[in-house]
């Protein structure tokens, strides 16, 4: 059973609001992502971490910025959220080795008006 | 470039028969593939996945297909349940290398009518 947890589930907040969404896991792994997602289209690779103090962005280009101080914590942060923002964010965590699946939190659905 | 490609946004299939979900890719570099199952509002649940070192793998009701030389991958779920509906993504990485972030496809809809 996954123990990944996202918070909020659901955000409507204001254009130019600084927002940080929260991903935490409990399983201890090393490797974590952030991916976008919009109704019909593919989850995209927004930001990832390989352990403590290691962050990459990627595929997608995204405005969020990302941090990892501790290996259970991996939060998102907008500094001025835009309606183009607007989308669902899913945290996910693996194990390193091979082959190992990506656990997925529940999600966040923001919504900037 | 989609590196995964998912043709079908949508699939209808009776209660007790079978669902086909394909999926194609075209990074060569990709050796491990998985399907994960989508409600709306929620995060992707993993369901079965595949190594590049064989061609078939099956887990109950579900058994996903790998031809490699095709680079394309199919999920069978038979019978068909009410409570397969969902969203079903194929993603891709190249996992036996070291376990890379993995790529989506962008889904397809599945709807079992009772």
């Amino acid at each position: 059973e996954a123990d990944i947890y996202q918070t909020p589930r659901y955000l409507v907040i204001g254009t130019g609001k600084k927002i940080t969404l929260e991903c935490s896991q409990t399983m201890g792994h090393d490797k974590m992502y952030w991916y976008q997602q919009d109704p019909g289209m593919e989850l995209h690779l927004i930001h990832y971490s390989y352990g403590v103090n290691s962050t990459e962005k990627g595929d997608l280009s995204s405005e969020s910025t990302v941090s990892r101080i501790r290996t259970e914590h991996f939060p998102l942060t907008l500094e001025s959220a835009r309606p183009s923002h607007t989308s669902q964010y899913l945290c996910a965590s693996s194990t390193p080795g091979q082959g190992a699946e990506a656990f997925f939190g529940q999600g966040t659905r923001l919504t900037v008006v | 470039d989609q590196q995964v490609k998912q043709n079908s946004p949508s699939l209808s299939v009776q209660e007790g028969r079978i669902s086909i979900l394909n999926c194609d890719y075209t990074n060569s570099m990709f050796d491990y593939f998985l399907w994960y199952k989508k409600y709306p509002a929620e995060g992707p649940t993993f369901l079965i996945s595949i190594s590049s070192i064989k061609d078939k793998n099956e887990d109950g009701r579900f058994t996903v297909f790998l031809n490699k030389s095709a680079k394309h991958l199919s999920l069978h779920i038979v019978p068909s349940q009410p409570g397969d509906s969902a969203v079903y993504f194929c993603a891709a990485s190249r996992g036996l290398a070291g376990n890379t972030p993995l790529v989506f496809g962008k889904g397809t809809r599945l709807s079992v009518i009772a």
